[in-house]
């Protein structure tokens, strides 16, 4: 079946903007991540779903992130009034259980 | 504060060589542990995961884990040019927050000499 899909795959916005990064998770899988990863460094974790609520927000960066998931199934990521130190390429990744996850391929975000 | 250690590399073996890839983690409440690839510019793959002490092997990759001393590794046979890649450790425990967090170490890049 599908993968995890994500778009734009590439996103070029100026600062103060708003964007909006979408996650199509894997049919059926119930948990949904999104991670940021910065040019040289690991995956840091943002939030995380379990079917459309959000137990853990812990790694929200600041309130201009903010990430909703409708039906259980599509995620968007929402970052507002935009920094250059939110360029970076996010990542979603979803799980049928706790564990396993599987990635999408990421939208590569810069800010001018 | 959950951490995950991983040499940094560039790690680089000869073709047909053995490959050793290692990750230190910090909470010894810590359940999973997973190893992802990641070519350059592509999203990270899982490779495999672990949960029990000792050695898990799936065709030329085995992953060990020794909880006792918080230490996983990967062991690659016959490395291939087409092995290099950057090598997350990722290690999964319970957050507190109501959910199991996936921390990431920052990944240990490995070349495979022709």
């Amino acid at each position: 079946g599908a993968g995890v899909s994500q778009s734009p795959s590439n996103k070029v916005t100026e600062k103060g903007k708003d964007v909006e990064l979408r996650c199509d998770p894997i049919s059926g899988h119930t948990a949904l991540y999104w991670y940021r990863q910065s040019l040289g460094q690991g995956l840091e974790f943002l939030i995380y779903f379990q079917g459309n609520s959000a137990p853990d927000k812990s790694g929200l960066p600041s309130d201009r992130f903010s990430a909703e998931r409708t039906g259980g199934s599509v995620s968007t990521l929402t970052i507002q009034r935009t920094q250059q130190e939110d360029s970076a390429v996010y990542l979603c990744a979803s799980s049928l259980t706790t564990d396993t996850q599987y990635f999408g391929p990421g939208t590569r975000l810069t800010v001018l | 504060q959950k951490e995950v250690e991983q040499n940094s590399g560039p790690l680089s073996v000869p073709e047909g060589a053995i490959a050793s890839l290692n990750c230190t983690y910090s909470d010894r409440g810590s359940q999973s542990f997973f190893w992802y690839r990641q070519y350059s510019g592509k999203s990270p793959e899982l490779i495999m995961f672990i949960y029990s002490n000792g050695d898990k092997e799936d065709g030329r990759f085995t992953a060990q884990l020794n909880k006792a001393s918080q230490y996983v590794s990967l062991l690659i046979r016959d490395s291939q040019p087409s092995d290099s890649a950057t090598y997350l450790c990722a290690v999964l425990a319970y957050s507190g927050a109501g959910s199991y967090q996936l921390t990431f170490g920052k990944g240990t890049k490995l070349s495979v000499i022709p």
